[in-house]
């Protein structure tokens, strides 16, 4: 079955600590890669995106994402996170033959001020 | 630019009974659709609209629910009779074009189902 699997449920650093979160997906074909967060309170908003191009990509709040099709993964990093990083967040992928947008099971990262 | 909206932003229901979501998408999206997350699982996909007609239900539970978007705008996800196992946040979403490849989804804030 298609899949989007998020390895690290919870993940608990303090501040300035790197963050890495893994996200690999078992589609084949050419996909569309996306993170989104969701902050405590707030509703889903979009962290960064790949389409196509550079693998590396950057998106808001210093966040950036790795594109790795050999490996099929999309893993999020951030260099040194911030209290108000703490958010739950998702990976998703939708194949550019379908429609829909397939999401993990989200990751909650909790930062320690 | 108003954003996705959803009504109620909470429900809770006795088993049995009915409720119905409403999602306005962003004007002139003509992608719409509707996820579900129950107790911390993935966000799972439920349907898609394409305007008014539906292009793909596959995650759509069982006949219990019935999405509708007449007029291609605004939408209905009705739960007819829902039962505790449909508890959960029923997020939606739209997309400004027919074409998927170059565009991301913006969600709506959720509505919280508490089914009891």
């Amino acid at each position: 079955a298609q899949s989007v699997s998020q390895h690290n449920h919870h993940v608990i650093l303090s501040e300035a600590a790197s963050l890495e979160l893994g996200c690999n997906y078992s589609y084949g074909g050419t996909v569309n890669l996306f993170w989104y967060v969701q902050y405590p309170g707030q509703h889903l908003q979009l962290l960064l995106k790949y389409f196509s191009g550079d693998p590396l990509v950057k998106g808001i709040k210093g966040f950036e994402a790795e594109f790795i099709k050999s490996k099929f993964s999309f893993n999020l990093r951030k260099p040194s996170v911030q209290w108000s990083d703490t958010a739950e967040y998702f990976c998703a992928v939708n194949r550019r033959s379908a429609s829909k947008i397939i999401f993990g099971s989200g990751t909650r990262l909790s930062i320690r001020p | 630019e108003a954003g996705v909206t959803q009504f109620p932003s909470h429900s809770v229901i006795e088993k049995g009974q009915t409720v119905t979501l409403r999602c306005d998408p962003i004007s002139g999206h003509d992608n719409l659709y509707w996820y579900r997350r129950v107790m911390g699982k993935e966000i799972k996909f439920l349907l898609h609209f394409v305007k008014e007609s539906k292009q793909d239900e596959s995650g759509m539970p069982n006949n219990r629910f019935l999405a509708e978007r007449t007029g291609g705008t605004y939408s209905t996800l009705k739960v007819q009779p829902a039962e505790l196992e449909d508890s959960g946040v029923y997020f939606c979403a739209s997309r400004p074009q027919f074409s998927w490849e170059n565009t991301e989804a913006f969600f709506g804030q959720g509505t919280r189902l508490t089914v009891v």
